[in-house]
């Protein structure tokens, strides 16, 4: 398995502050991943990055936003959050270069947003 | 839109019997498709991939059919097991932007 550490595991947080997740990996995959579970929902991604400085949006990304100064960190930044992001968040990577392969996934971390 | 569906939020199975879980996708473009199980508390965890240049792919007790006329694939297990009981997701990968879209998950429950 791919060494992804997400911090913090759990979170709580008041409404209207900002909160930023961490994803550190260390399989130097290209290729990281941040993605919501909510029930009914399944997984959905919010946003993805295909190397350093380079993101791009999911499909549930209003609210958020993503920095990737090093290969190896993925941070994600809810800018003020709202109790619509209380949610499980997973971390991701994936290493394939010229063709998909399976992703990796991080343990989560429980955000709670009141 | 929901672009990968799994219509089927749970299944329950006796032990020793086969479990076939579905899922639906819409995008011809498609390329590469994968299942992850969950158990509670913890990430997902790979477990079977196929391309799309193939129709089937087995590891194991685990077969993952492709059938891309009909945009459906399968995940047949064989013989259930107790540990197998987690949430199944199925998932596609967006060519060109190695984007990793997911269903909804079924959640399976094996009987012993």
């Amino acid at each position: 398995d791919a060494g992804i550490t997400q911090s913090p595991r759990h979170k709580v947080t008041e409404t209207g502050t900002p909160v930023t997740l961490r994803c550190h990996q260390t399989e130097n995959h290209r290729y990281m991943y941040w993605y919501r579970q909510d029930p009914g929902h399944g997984l959905r991604l919010i946003h993805y990055s295909y190397g350093v400085k380079d993101t791009d949006k999911g499909e549930v990304s209003d609210g958020y936003s993503v920095s990737r100064s090093k290969t190896e960190d993925f941070l994600l930044t809810l800018e003020s959050a709202t109790s619509s992001q209380t949610s499980v968040y997973f971390c991701a990577t994936q290493g394939g270069a010229d063709r998909p392969t399976e992703a990796f996934f991080g343990q989560g971390t429980r955000l709670t947003v009141v | 839109d929901q672009q990968v569906k799994q219509n089927s939020p749970s299944l329950s199975v006796q032990e020793g019997r086969i479990s076939i879980l579905n899922c639906d996708y819409t995008n011809s473009m498609f390329d590469y498709f994968l299942w992850y199980k969950k158990y509670p508390a913890e990430g997902p965890t790979f477990l079977i991939s196929i391309s799309s240049i193939k129709d089937k792919n087995e590891d194991g007790r685990f077969t993952v059919f492709l059938n891309k006329s009909a945009k459906h694939l399968s995940l047949h297990i064989v013989p259930s097991q107790p540990g197998d009981s987690a949430v199944y997701f199925c998932a596609a990968s967006d060519p060109g932007t190695y984007k990793y879209i997911f269903g909804t998950g079924t959640r399976l429950k094996v009987l012993a």
